[in-house]
């Protein structure tokens, strides 16, 4: 089993959809959360990162589960300009900080 | 303030030469991180530099990857001989100070992407 799973995707939705990406992890000793997103042949960037708590982001709400070893991450309102692929990345800190990507989701947002 | 750079952005190398990836963190960061992207693939952890000394380098796939960052500002990667399953796209990550714990921000470089023939 994959450390970070995630859907698998492809997502095509229209413009002003809500769509909302799910990620697990399996190890418990992962303390930091975030979701990237990766633009084709770019680097990745962070879009946010997630706490306990929940935290938004303009359209962006991303949620994290202790408990089920759960994140989300919610789009509202979506635009063409949020195509690109969502990486879910888990930081596990034991006597290194290890980062673990989720292999990630691909988002097409069509006129 | 300037960004990750990485040099350089594509490499076509043959089968069994040597190609060195470079890249230079932001100005500062203690912390500097290797990954692989092959095709298909999820982005995979190779090390992790914490100012000059490895941290972690258990994701590195075997002694053909030599990772050095002297003086603890850029860093290389030098694939030696380079093998067909080497191809991919290399990314560097930097962070800030180590002993800031709850900042682990990553911020990546664009990448190297490399062909082997």
């Amino acid at each position: 089993r994959k450390e970070v799973e995630q859907d698998p995707g492809p997502f095509n939705v229209p413009e002003g959809a809500t769509v909302a990406f799910n990620c697990t992890y399996s190890n418990s000793a992962s303390q930091s959360f975030f979701w990237y997103r990766q633009d084709c042949r770019k680097e990745p960037k962070l879009l946010m990162s997630v706490y306990s708590s929940g935290n938004e982001d303009g359209r962006f709400t991303a949620q994290l589960n202790r408990a089920s070893q759960y994140i989300s991450l919610l789009i509202r309102d979506s635009k063409l300009s949020d195509s690109a692929t969502y990486l879910c990345v888990v930081n596990i800190k034991t006597s290194y900080d290890k980062v673990i990507f989720g292999p990630g989701t691909s988002l097409s947002v069509i006129p | 303030e300037a960004g990750v750079t990485q040099f350089p952005s594509h490499s076509v190398i043959e089968k069994g030469q040597t190609v060195t990836l470079r890249c230079d963190p932001i100005s500062g960061h203690d912390n500097l991180y290797w990954y692989r992207r092959v095709m298909g693939k999820e982005i995979k952890f190779l090390l992790h530099f914490v100012k000059e000394s490895k941290q972690d380098e258990s994701g590195m796939p075997n002694n053909r990857f030599l990772a050095e960052r002297t003086g603890g500002t850029y860093s290389t990667l030098k694939v030696q001989p380079a093998e067909l399953e080497d191809s991919g796209v290399y990314f560097c990550a930097s962070s800030q100070a180590y002993e800031r714990r709850n900042t682990d921000t990553q911020y990546f470089g664009p990448g190297t992407r490399l062909t082997v023939l």
